[in-house]
């Protein structure tokens, strides 16, 4: 049972302009969500996140919005760059209820071009 | 920010054999977890490392293929025992820190089984 899910395995965007990933989920405990980022050969990167009482986190480029009636969440990159290059996990927490451990998603690769 | 050394980062070993992964934090951490990324697959949590007591491990997880070790706050192992080809994966040791939300992952330890 796949409780978050990335239905896009895949992307790609020209550079400088905006790139979108999506992420739902399933369980309606979920209060905490994190977008990571990561490179082969390497461990995931934490990007940002937000806690299910906002609904929009910003920090430089990236931006989470969050639709809790949708079980719903993205992450926008204004602007890509070509660093930006790399697969990107959505993950969720229950953390109100105990329970600290992620969840993650199936991924989606996202490649900017120059 | 954080950092979390695991080594080794890559290994290839004979079916049968064991592995110990090692995964060293460097400042206290509230809790340290283990998961697995198969081929082409999301991160998957094999167990939550508990100090000085046994792990807590997930549904799919057992103790004697998985044995994990938490001696102090700041020092963890997971051994993969009696190894076959489908144990192949990335295994990661992250460790969540109680000034930040954002959990952090160490590189990652390639594993080959043949």
């Amino acid at each position: 049972d796949q409780q978050v899910k990335q239905n896009s395995p895949s992307l790609s965007v020209q550079e400088g302009r905006i790139s979108i990933l999506n992420c739902d989920y399933t369980n309606s405990m979920f209060d905490y969500f994190l977008w990571y980022k990561k490179y082969p050969a390497e461990g995931p990167t934490f990007l940002i996140s937000i806690s299910s009482i906002k609904d929009k986190n910003e920090d430089g480029r990236f931006t989470v919005f969050l639709n809790k009636s949708a079980k719903h969440l993205s992450l926008h990159i204004v602007p890509s760059q070509p660093g930006d290059s790399a697969v990107y996990f959505c993950a969720a927490s229950a953390t109100n209820f105990g329970n600290e451990k992620l969840t993650f998603g199936t991924g989606t690769r996202l490649t900017i071009i120059p | 920010s954080a950092v979390i050394s695991q080594k080794p980062s890559r290994d290839i070993c004979q079916r049968g054999t064991s592995l110990t992964i090692q995964c060293q934090v460097d400042s206290q951490v509230t809790m340290m977890f283990w998961y697995r990324q198969q081929p082409g697959q999301s991160l998957t949590l094999i167990a939550t490392a508990n100090q000085g007591s046994e792990a807590t491990y997930e549904s799919g997880f057992v103790i004697d293929k998985f044995p994990i070790s938490r001696p102090n706050l700041t020092f963890s192992t997971l051994t993969v025992s009696n190894m076959s080809p489908e144990d192949s994966s990335i295994y990661l040791c992250s460790g969540m820190y109680p000034s930040e939300w954002g959990y952090t992952f160490g590189s990652g330890t390639r594993l080959t089984v043949v």
